[in-house]
């Protein structure tokens, strides 16, 4: 199975900051990574998908980069509404696998 | 809109069984491969299985090959998950989700499923 490997686990920003979450995945991916946002009490949103495409929807301060194994996700300008839990999922492979999360505070 | 509406959660016992069903509606549910996507409390999501549009193809996780059968009636617009030989870790929130080439991007409110004695 591909292990994707997410960091930091939960962090704290201001509004307005920019908020970069990593995810490096066991093995070359390509660009078959999507990227989730799950508020508390609610399920997952996509929000990017094949690690760069943004989600019909999506507010453009969200953006995704990578390819192979590692990944970035960017809030360019953090807002109120942004806390949840951040996670990326590969599809390069079966199982399709999730990184840990990231939670997002303010 | 797309809603997919999961039931048929609740408490079981460690080794006995249930059948989770999810109702789609809002979109042309024969088109669409569908999956089962779970949570455990306070942990990560664990994607358990997949089915084709046509019923074709089928892939399990191997936490629950074996155990779990997923199936659909297009007919209905009815996705459905078999859950035998329930263990405590398979306590968790269960979802249902539309797939669009591997995009998970639909996801119902979920149903939760607690094993224990």
């Amino acid at each position: 199975d591909i292990q994707m490997t997410q960091s930091p686990s939960s962090l704290s920003a201001s509004v307005g900051d920019r908020v970069t979450i990593t995810c490096q995945a066991s093995q070359d991916i390509s660009d078959y990574l999507n990227w989730y946002q799950q508020k508390p009490g609610k399920a997952p949103k996509l929000l990017i998908y094949g690690a760069s495409n943004l989600e019909t929807g999506v507010p453009s301060r969200f953006s995704g980069s990578g390819s192979g194994t590692d990944f970035t996700f960017t809030i360019r300008s953090l807002q109120p509404e942004d806390i949840g839990t951040y996670s990326c999922q590969q599809y390069g492979n079966l199982p399709l696998t999730f990184g840990g999360g990231t939670k997002v505070g303010i | 809109e797309v809603q997919l509406v999961e039931s048929g959660g609740g408490l079981a016992q460690p080794g006995g069984c249930l059948r989770l069903s999810c109702a789609a509606s809002g979109f042309t549910f024969s088109t669409y491969s569908m999956n089962w996507v779970r949570q455990a409390p306070g942990q990560g999501l664990e994607w358990l299985s997949y089915i084709g549009s046509d019923n074709r193809r089928v892939y399990y996780a191997d936490s629950v090959r074996g155990r779990f059968t997923i199936s659909r009636d297009n007919a209905q617009n009815a996705l459905y998950l078999q859950m035998n030989s329930l263990t405590v870790e398979d306590t968790a929130v269960y979802y249902c989700v539309r797939d669009e080439n591997w995009q998970l991007i639909d996801w119902g409110q979920g149903t939760l499923v607690t094993v224990s004695s």
